[in-house]
């Protein structure tokens, strides 16, 4: 298995631009994640899914849009790209066996968006 | 307003126990208490979970204590390779909300 793999690992964009972060999980999870983590701060979440078809604002969605069309995928979707968006980008997947909170979440190894 | 708060940064010494806590105060009935590491570029990586009581893995023991507003991370005799950073991550509602995290720097 891959685990959760996100292209691409580096992009460098112009203020204005759009781009999507891919991210694909082998592992049948049915959640996924999208967090963004600031040069030395913490990790915050921008959206979630519960399954394919279904997606949900996290604490920081403003600016960003996902969708989640198949169980495997959730792209993560930049709309005119601020310097404010300067980031790691890392998604993540989990199975919450125990019921919604638990499990353990899979995170791919990250995707470093700077804007200029 | 959920909130998880954690100390910035602890040294330690190779061999010694490292206890690490987390505050939640506002955590719910059936919210579980998660703890990551992470290392300079990469992705956190999983530790242990515990829901109340006292957790044990081949890792690390997460303390739970009964009213549930905090939770402590121990790592036995710490080595080099432990020097991380460490999050606590609480379940609130429906959004996982990661503490500020706690550099750990283990002197030889």
């Amino acid at each position: 298995n891959a685990g959760v793999t996100q292209t691409p690992k580096f992009r460098i964009l112009k203020i204005g631009q759009s781009m999507t972060l891919q991210c694909t999980q082998d592992m049948n999870h049915n959640y996924m994640y999208w967090y963004r983590q600031d040069p030395g701060m913490g990790l915050k979440l921008i959206y979630y899914s519960v399954g394919a078809g279904i997606t949900d604002k996290g604490e920081v969605p403003n600016g960003y849009n996902v969708s989640r069309s198949t169980t495997e995928d959730f792209p993560l979707r930049l709309e005119l790209a601020a310097p404010s968006q300067t980031s790691v980008y890392f998604c993540a997947s989990s199975y919450p066996s125990g019921g919604v909170g638990t499990g353990e979440l899979f995170f791919g190894e990250g995707s470093r968006l700077t804007v200029l | 307003l959920a909130k998880t708060t954690q100390p910035i940064s602890m040294d330690s010494y190779e061999g010694q126990e490292v206890n690490i806590t987390c505050s939640h105060n506002n955590i719910a009935t059936n919210d579980y208490i998660t703890w990551y590491q992470q290392f300079p570029s990469q992705g956190p990586r999983f530790i242990i979970q515990g829901y109340k009581t006292k957790v044990t893995n081949e890792v690390a023991s997460l303390f739970i204590p009964a009213d549930r507003k905090s939770s402590t991370l121990s790592l036995p005799r710490v080595s080099l390779s432990d020097t991380a950073v460490y999050y606590c991550l609480v379940y609130y509602g429906q959004n996982f909300v990661f503490g500020p995290g706690t550099r750990l720097s283990v002197l030889p």
